[in-house]
């Protein structure tokens, strides 16, 4: 199974901050690679597909990019709605796999 | 819009049965794939497999074959997980959630369901 690791496992960081988390696969992936938000008591949901298109309806200032095995998910200016858990998932090969999460806390 | 809606929470004893529903509104039900995972607390998300509404047919993960079947039922939208002989390890929070694809697919997981927590407790 493709093991899928995230970093870092949390962080802190401000209104307005830049932000990237980093997502690794243990095989190449190409470009088979997903990100989820999720908070306490709700279901994730998607932000990027294909490790770089936006999904419909999430703000601009989602962005992700990489290929093969490193990808990066980046928050261009954080606002206080973005605290929450992500997650990368890979869709290459069944089964899919998921990284553990990023908890972000917005200050 | 695309809504998938799950069946409550339950709780069983080791050895039971549980079946899980997901029903599905706002979209062409045959048209997506309905993917399973599972959250168990404070652990990773884990994929269970998917069930195609067109063909009829699934996949399972090799962790859960023999011990979980997908099924669909398009007349009334809505998916199913079945997962028997339960232990306290299936304990987690089940998840349904929709994808364009099967196998290799650039399509992620959109909608998802809210989740139906399964607490295995004797």
């Amino acid at each position: 199974d493709i093991q899928m690791t995230q970093s870092p496992s949390s962080l802190s960081a401000s209104v307005g901050d830049r932000v990237t988390i980093s997502c690794r696969a243990s095989q190449k992936i190409t470009t088979y690679l997903n990100w989820y938000q999720q908070t306490p008591g709700k279901a994730p949901r998607l932000l990027i597909y294909g490790a770089s298109t936006l999904q419909s309806g999430v703000p601009s200032r989602f962005s992700g990019s990489g290929s093969g095995t490193d990808f990066t998910l980046t928050i261009s200016s954080l606002q206080p709605e973005d605290s929450a858990t992500y997650f990368c998932q890979q869709s290459y090969i069944n089964p899919r796999t998921f990284g553990q999460g990023t908890k972000l806390e917005v200050k | 819009q695309m809504q998938l809606v799950q069946s409550g929470a339950e709780m069983r004893k080791p050895g039971a049965s549980v079946k899980i529903s997901c029903k599905a509104s706002g979209y062409s039900f045959t048209d997506y794939f309905m993917h399973w995972m599972r959250q168990a607390p404070g652990q990773e998300f884990e994929w269970m497999g998917w069930s195609n509404p067109l063909s009829g047919g699934a996949e399972y993960s090799r962790k859960f074959q023999g011990r979980v079947t997908l099924t669909t039922d398009t007349s009334i939208t809505t998916a199913y997980m079945e997962l028997t002989s339960l232990t306290y390890d299936d304990t987690a929070i089940y998840y349904c959630a929709a994808s364009r694809g099967g196998g290799r697919s650039l399509s992620g997981f959109d909608p998802w369901g809210q989740g139906s927590l399964v607490a295995v407790s004797s």
